[in-house]
């Protein structure tokens, strides 16, 4: 069965201290990682997918980065507007459906 | 370009009624899958259709079922609601290719009382 595992839970940042958030996957094939962004009460907001391993998508001060067993998404100098909860989903090989890892919620104080 | 809308934002129902939820997908998408989201299992598959018929089902209840009309436009139905079918259920829309990316409405918020 496919999991996905996302780290931390939650991560409390001051403004400009830059960190990693984490997917970690366990799926019979992966035709794409997708992360999301989604803020209180309102539906996810796509930010990037990545395909293959090594692929690497940058938007604004966000990175995302893909290996054969995890994605990383990098915040580099956040800012308090980035404070939301960030989600992770695969697509596995076979199907349509989206599996979505419990997400992380980043706070960035200013 | 109008982005994915989702009727009514909230709703309030009792114990063994059922609901109707309507999604409208972004012009031009032909796909819409459907998600539960509650804070203690995350966002859960329930179905996808493409060109008014069921693709994908996710592990739910035959309580919950759907269908899509000839514009693309969507809905989901819940009977028989129970306390634990109150969440977030999301649509999300897309051109129709499995890879292609899922673009999500804000949602309806529904409490069973």
């Amino acid at each position: 069965e496919d999991q996905v595992t996302q780290s931390p839970e939650a991560l409390r940042l001051q403004e400009g201290e830059s960190s990693s958030l984490n997917c970690s996957y366990t799926v019979s094939g992966l035709r794409g990682l997708f992360w999301y962004r989604q803020d209180p009460g309102k539906g996810p907001e796509f930010l990037f997918t990545l395909y293959s391993a090594g692929e690497e998508k940058e938007k604004e001060r966000l990175k995302a980065t893909l290996t054969k067993k995890e994605s990383f998404l990098h915040i580099t100098a956040p800012k308090p507007e980035d404070s939301a909860t960030y989600l992770c989903a695969v697509l596995q090989t076979s199907g349509s459906r989206l599996t979505f890892g419990e997400g992380t919620q980043l706070t960035v104080n200013p | 370009k109008a982005g994915v809308t989702q009727t009514p934002r909230y709703l309030i129902k009792t114990r063994g009624q059922q609901v109707t939820l309507s999604c409208s997908p972004i012009s031009g998408h032909r796909s819409v899958s459907w998600y539960q989201q509650t804070p203690g299992q995350g966002l859960q598959f329930l179905f996808e259709y493409f060109s008014e018929t069921q693709r994908n089902k996710g592990n739910f209840p035959g309580r919950f079922s759907g269908r899509q009309f000839s514009n693309s436009r969507s809905e989901m139905n819940v009977s028989t609601l129970e306390l634990g079918d109150s969440a977030l259920y999301l649509c999300a829309s897309s051109k129709g290719n499995p890879t292609d990316t899922q673009y999500f409405g804000p949602g309806t918020r529904l409490t069973v009382l």
